[in-house]
């Protein structure tokens, strides 16, 4: 099956810097890829959907400034939590647009633990 | 509004039972559901995908089953093993113009030796 990669899978920053967490499909082209965020016992909130090429198109109360997507070529994707603080620390993980047959589905990365101190 | 509800919230089963998970919804249009599994700390993993023609597929020992004119979808888990202890989300697609992805709060199962 398609594989995503995130990486880090873990990083602890200072609070006030920034982040780059990068999402691969690494055996297929990704037109559009997704962000997500989790919180403990919760369910997957999405955040950004990515489009290679252009603007990334934000969720309802997401911060476009503060939450930079970058959806350069068709196997990369990245976001930059800027200015980052404690209420940041969470749980990001990416997916990956693809097909299987005709049906369309999300591969997911393994995610990224963001620590705020 | 389009709403996908998975009961029960959570579960605690001992190894080698069966359990069944369900996932009700109102999505509409539909494209399809899917169900996966998602270990702490990890992203989740897809375990079948059905499109509105089909009532069931199977997984080894994970069986969807999805009745499009209730708008129910279940995970039949036979014979659990400890590996199987993780969240389950059942994922709706919804084909408005653009794809939307609509998810359920999940079922936490735990499975004791």
């Amino acid at each position: 099956g398609a594989v995503v990669s995130q990486h880090p899978s873990r990083v602890i920053c200072k609070s006030g810097t920034s982040v780059k967490i990068e999402c691969r499909s690494l055996d297929f082209q990704a037109t559009t890829m997704f962000w997500y965020r989790q919180f403990p016992k919760q369910s997957l909130m999405l955040m950004a959907t990515s489009n290679e090429g252009s603007k990334a198109t934000y969720e309802q109360g997401v911060e476009k400034d503060k939450f930079l997507i970058n959806h350069a070529s068709l196997t990369l994707s990245t976001l930059t939590v800027t200015s980052a603080h404690p209420e940041d620390s969470s749980f990001y993980i990416c997916s990956a647009r693809g097909w299987e047959g005709s049906t369309d589905t999300q591969y997911f990365g393994p995610g990224t633990r963001l620590t705020v101190l | 509004k389009n709403q996908v509800e998975q009961s029960p919230q959570s579960l605690i089963i001992l190894e080698g039972k069966n359990c069944t998970l369900q996932c009700n919804y109102t999505v509409s249009p539909f494209s399809n559901l899917r169900w996966y599994k998602q270990d702490t700390g990890r992203g989740p993993v897809s375990l079948t995908i059905m499109t509105f023609s089909e009532n069931t597929k199977s997984n080894g020992r994970y069986t969807a089953t999805l009745d499009a004119d209730t708008k129910q979808s279940s995970l039949h888990i036979t014979a659990s093993q400890l590996s199987d202890s993780a969240s389950y989300i059942c994922v709706v697609s919804s084909t408005s113009g653009t794809y939307k992805y609509i998810f359920g709060t999940g079922t936490r199962l735990k499975v004791l030796a």
